[in-house]
């Protein structure tokens, strides 16, 4: 059963282009949370995603952010017009049902580098 | 303002001897509790969660923790430490009013000695 996949796992940029970062999560898990871990720092939620939805996106920069999780394939979240402050670990989660408390699982989280 | 606080940035203990990394916490109700590892270059792995009942948690990898409310800390324990070991470690909380975000402290530093 394979566990949470995040593609790339690392992930160069120059400033000014975009950058999507992939999230399959676990076998029959349909949440999918983001974090970002910002260098010699603890993670910070970012957004939090069911099928089709965004149910809390209180964690995401209000601009050149986004994240969807559609009906079939991956959740993406996407980084447009990077800048150097982005660069980070971007970690992603999945949890079966989205129930308060219930353990996430978390990827290999894809390292961006802005140049 | 709800925080999570790891008082200790890095901790250097050496094999075998036993460690107490600090968690303490600041809500107003108790949240749901989790110490995650995360070694260099990986994602995070779950050792263990603290939701209510007993409040000495046994988790994978001989690590437990124990809530104490009065207190606002959940501590993690290890009798005795691995060099495999070495790693960072994280406290998490999720409230169970708030979905199921979790808020990480900044995490510990574990260095093992030979």
């Amino acid at each position: 059963n394979a566990g949470v996949m995040q593609n790339p796992r690392h992930l160069v940029r120059r400033r000014g282009q975009e950058a999507r970062l992939r999230c399959s999560p676990m076998k029959g898990h349909s949440h999918v949370y983001w974090y970002r871990q910002l260098p010699e720092e603890g993670l910070k939620f970012m957004v939090y995603l069911q099928k089709e939805n965004i149910i809390d996106e209180s964690g995401m920069p209000k601009e050149r952010f986004s994240a969807e999780f559609p009906k079939e394939g991956p959740s993406i979240l996407r980084i447009q017009q990077v800048v150097r402050g982005d660069s980070a670990a971007y970690f992603c989660a999945s949890s079966p049902s989205g129930t308060a408390g219930e353990a996430q699982y978390f990827g290999p989280g894809t390292r961006l580098l802005v140049l | 303002a709800q925080s999570v606080t790891q008082p200790d940035i890095h901790i250097t203990v050496s094999e075998g001897a036993s460690l107490e990394l600090r968690c303490n916490y600041s809500y107003g109700a108790t949240p749901y509790l989790f110490w995650y590892v995360q070694s260099p270059g990986q994602g995070l792995q779950l050792l263990l969660k603290y939701f209510s009942g007993d409040t000495l948690v046994q988790g994978i990898k001989g690590f437990e923790a124990e809530f104490k409310r009065s207190q606002s800390s959940f501590n993690l324990r290890k009798p005795s430490v691995h060099w495999s070991d070495a790693a960072e470690y994280f406290c998490a909380v999720a409230l169970n009013n708030a979905g199921n975000m979790l808020t990480f402290g900044g995490g510990t530093r574990l260095m093992v000695k030979p």
